[in-house]
């Protein structure tokens, strides 16, 4: 157990609709990372947050956000879904965001667009 | 952008088989490095990694891997593998001044007992 919790495990939706993936960081860590997993583009980072502020961005679609809040849990809103956007979440915690952070993963959530 | 290889997607060994696992990346400055490790239905968690000094690192449960900067290299190693080292492998670096890490495409290895 990572300490890092996401939910929901599972979330099976149709196309066009909007999800709301959720994450809990390690006590103590106030960074926040937010990665897409799929069989054909591998790990992705999609965003990083520290301390509620946003301090990386990677291949994140215009319909996608993240926002950490100030008990810096963190959700990813997913919005007019597709059948690409099929994947594995995952989110990650470190304890400062820094460059070299050790990075903590929760379970994922597994995102099945219909 | 720096983009990280690993050549090998699936590879399948016996109980007390050597393992290397290779990683390249691409980028010409300071890096830093990571192994993560996946076993079935858990969280990817850190194997080991690199910042600098002594280019030859030490993970957890027998791994370890040797960074050649000449090569840009990072390739994973364990003389001697169990089943429970069943898992997806992930390299990943951390370019400087980027807080953006690049993952691997993954290596699935599969040992049998």
């Amino acid at each position: 157990d990572s300490g890092v919790t996401q939910t929901p495990k599972h979330l099976i939706t149709a196309t066009g609709q909007r999800v709301t993936l959720r994450c809990s960081p390690r006590s103590g860590d106030l960074s926040v990372y937010w990665y897409q997993q799929s069989l054909d583009q591998g790990l992705q980072f999609l965003i990083q947050y520290y301390n509620g502020e946003e301090r990386a961005k990677g291949n994140i679609l215009e319909r996608f956000s993240a926002q950490q809040f100030p008990d810096l849990h963190s959700e990813l809103n997913l919005s007019s879904l597709e059948l690409g956007d099929s994947a594995l979440y995952f989110c990650a915690s470190s304890a400062s965001g820094g460059k070299g952070d050790e990075q903590f993963f929760g379970p994922g959530t597994r995102l099945t667009v219909l | 952008a720096q983009s990280v290889s690993q050549h090998n997607h699936h590879v399948i060994l016996s109980e007390a088989a050597s393992l290397e696992l290779g990683c390249n990346y691409s980028y010409g400055g300071t890096v830093n490095l990571f192994w993560y490790v996946q076993y079935p239905g858990q969280h990817l968690q850190l194997l080991l990694k690199y910042f600098s000094g002594d280019p030859l690192v030490k993970g957890i449960k027998g791994f370890e891997a040797e960074f050649i900067k000449s090569k840009f290299s990072f390739n994973l190693r364990k003389p001697s593998v169990q089943w429970s080292d069943t898992a997806e492998y992930f390299c990943a670096v951390n370019a400087e001044g980027s807080y953006i890490p690049t993952f691997g495409r993954g290596t699935s290895l599969i040992v049998h007992p």
